[in-house]
């Protein structure tokens, strides 16, 4: 069955700071993957996806993830983190064709002024 | 509003009680999702509806839950018996495509507690 693991339970990061999530899923063949974000008292949104192409995603508010099938990562980046990205991020997966999206545990991100 | 709603936004129920969570996709949308999300976890599937028909209910965990979309928009899901094993967020998703291959719109979920 396929799996999604998250490596950060909770991230605290200053303004400003760098951020990456980690993100592996287990699927040996095609896949397509996604990011989701839930703000406080917000429902799940899209950030960004992949389903095939450029490896490099570009989401909204300055978010993007890499691909790399060899290590069968996509990892979330932003280059400088506000403190309005405080939010849980999950990674969720599924192989193409008729499997529902399998999500990660999350990763809990709080921003410091 | 044109996004997911689902009611309630909480419920309490004792332990052994019947529940009953209803979610309104966007207009027009064909496939609807039911996930259960356990606290510090990320959300797990129950079921997938394509219009009326209920295509994929692998991921209910028992035959006390049943979900239906008897009209292929409005959706409930139905806890008989709850346990507190069952306490959770129920999310509910809906896209555009008819397929699971499409980025999902998700609802606030609906908080369950049972006591």
């Amino acid at each position: 069955a396929q799996s999604v693991s998250q490596h950060n339970h909770h991230v605290i990061l200053s303004e400003a700071a760098s951020l990456e999530l980690g993100c592996n899923y287990s699927y040996g063949g095609t896949v397509n993957l996604f990011w989701y974000v839930q703000y406080p008292g917000q429902h799940l949104q899209l950030l960004l996806k992949y389903f095939s192409g450029d490896p490099l995603v570009k989401g909204i508010k300055g978010f993007e993830a890499e691909f790399i099938k060899s290590k069968f990562s996509f990892n979330l980046r932003k280059p400088s983190v506000q403190w309005s990205d405080t939010a849980e991020y999950f990674c969720a997966s599924h192989s193409s064709g008729n499997t529902p999206l399998v999500f990660g545990k999350g990763t809990r991100l709080s921003v410091i002024a | 509003g044109a996004g997911v709603s689902q009611s309630p936004r909480y419920k309490v129920a004792k332990r052994g009680q019947d529940v009953a969570l209803r979610c309104d996709p966007i207009s027009g949308h064909v496939s609807l999702f039911w996930y259960q999300q356990a606290l510090g976890q990320g959300p797990e599937f129950l079921t997938y509806f394509q219009n009326e028909a209920q295509l994929d209910k692998s991921g209910l965990p028992s035959d006390r839950f049943f979900a239906e979309r008897p009209e292929g928009s409005v959706s409930t899901l139905k806890i008989q018996r709850t346990q507190q094993e069952d306490s959770a967020v129920y999310l509910c998703a809906s896209s555009y495509r008819d397929s699971y291959n499409s980025p999902l719109h998700f609802g606030n979920g609906t908080r369950l507690t049972v006591t």
